[in-house]
């Protein structure tokens, strides 16, 4: 069981928008460490969307934001197209396992 | 131009080590604040990280794995080498080696990754 929860699947319709959350605790997020999230697709590299919960990486595009609370991240996708239809991982740093630690994963499937 | 690519053998019967290379380019691994980290994805299961070598050659490991784990640099053939004691089937997935940049400490550059499979 991951130390940071994202929910197993989410979905939208072209064109909508939709949230994947990355609930953490004092020991990760809540300690101040930052929140990485990844686009993964089946047989190929992860890639860095989002990095210091808010900034998002060369090339992205700005369809892609996000967002954090004080012990959680979220990342918005807005204007859904099928290729962003991946899964999605949230990544930060836990001091009380002095470990990098990454969400359970989100599977976006786009309806 | 920033890539990395990992190598190794794609079998690896029960109890045998487990040598990885992660051959890198367009970045020194000397470079303050630039790291590279191992991560791996079981079948099925999520992205789990194993081990990280930071630019001043400190090495961390995961908690899960520190007991059978090793990571070692050679800044002069610019590689990274993960090696994995006695292994076993729960250790069968796709290994990626990635950057991690010291400004935020995120994993900017990824490998392709290598299957590896555990079996006899």
């Amino acid at each position: 069981q991951s130390v940071l929860t994202q929910p197993p699947s989410v979905s939208g319709a072209p064109n909508q928008s939709v949230t994947i959350s990355c609930i953490g605790g004092p020991s990760n997020i809540g300690a101040g460490f930052d929140v990485h999230w990844y686009q993964h697709f089946p047989g190929a590299a992860p890639r860095l969307l989002m990095y210091g919960f808010t900034y998002r990486h060369s090339g992205v595009s700005d369809r892609f934001s996000g967002s954090q609370s004080t012990t959680s991240a979220s990342l918005a996708i807005t204007g859904l197209q099928a290729d962003d239809e991946a899964d999605y991982y949230c990544q930060s740093y836990d001091s009380r396992l002095n470990a990098v630690i990454f969400g359970g994963g989100t599977k976006l499937t786009v309806l | 131009q920033i890539t990395l690519k990992e190598s190794g053998p794609t079998l690896v019967r029960p109890t045998q080590t487990l040598t990885l290379t992660c051959s890198i380019s367009g970045f020194s691994l000397s470079t303050r604040g630039m790291n590279v980290g191992w991560i791996r994805q079981p079948p099925g299961k999520p992205l789990e990280w194993v081990a990280l070598i930071d630019w001043d050659s400190s090495e961390r490991f995961s908690p899960s794995l520190q007991n059978r784990v090793r990571i070692t640099r050679d800044t002069s053939k610019n590689q990274v080498l993960l090696t994995l004691a006695n292994v076993s089937p729960q250790d069968t997935g796709t290994y990626f080696c990635a950057r991690r940049n010291g400004h935020f400490q995120r994993f900017d550059f990824w490998g392709p990754g290598v299957l590896v499979s555990v079996s006899s």
